[in-house]
């Protein structure tokens, strides 16, 4: 089965501290793409960044940045210089195949506060 | 990335009626995605729509109670049938963003709540 894992259901950091949000998943798949959404009281889901599983260069968008680790099926998240606005759910997740009949599987979300 | 427009943000409705959620995307996209999200939980897919044939659904989830209908390449409507209290969630649309390749847009959500 394919699954993702988020072991940590509430992190909270200083504003302008760095924090690093965990996910690991399970698929025998080769070939996927692995995400991090952003779910802030909005509940507007917001991609913060994207990572293709064939790509050993781990994904960076401004201050997001991701570690990737395909033998360990690692993907964690770091937010460096965290701002105010960064508190939210934040959910990791994956797609496989590369046609648009796939469906994304979803982590259970770590909550994020950024305490000022 | 594509824009989606999500029809109503959200709504109180009494147990037994109907909600028929609407979602309008800016570009044509092949297949679109429902997904519900229970209070303090991660999304759960309901179903894919393609347009011109049946929704597929997800275990659990079945066409009497969540029928969607996908008539054209950019819009999309989700009903949530005979609701009860557990319906009480949010739902989201989802699309393959054509822009941003694999990575998918969602709509604002519904806030639906069931008394």
């Amino acid at each position: 089965a394919q699954t993702v894992t988020q072991s940590q259901p509430e992190m909270s950091v200083q504003e302008a501290e760095t924090v690093t949000l965990s996910c690991t998943y399970d698929t025998s798949e080769n070939n996927y793409y692995l995400f991090w959404y952003k779910q802030p009281p909005s509940r507007q889901m917001i991609l913060v960044i994207r990572q293709e599983a064939y790509k050993q260069q781990n994904a960076t968008e401004n201050r997001f940045s991701v570690n990737f680790q395909k033998a360990a099926k690692s993907f964690s998240l770091k937010i460096s210089d965290s701002q105010l606005g960064d508190t939210a759910m934040y959910f990791c997740a994956f797609v496989v195949g590369l046609t648009s009949y796939d469906k994304v599987i979803f982590g259970p979300g770590t909550s994020l506060s950024v305490i000022p | 990335s594509a824009v989606i427009s999500q029809k109503p943000s959200r709504d109180i409705c009494q147990r037994g009626t109907s909600l028929t959620i609407q979602c309008q995307v800016d570009s044509q996209v092949t297949m679109m995605f429902w997904y519900r999200q229970q209070p303090g939980q991660s999304l759960t897919l309901i179903a894919t729509a393609n347009q011109g044939s049946e929704a597929t659904y997800e275990s659990g989830f079945v066409i009497d109670k969540f029928p969607i209908s996908r008539p054209n390449l950019t819009f999309s409507t989700l009903t949530v049938s005979n609701m009860s209290p557990e319906d009480s969630s949010i739902y989201l649309c989802s699309v393959e963003d054509p822009r941003t390749l694999y990575g998918y847009t969602f709509g604002s959500g519904t806030r639906l709540t069931v008394v």
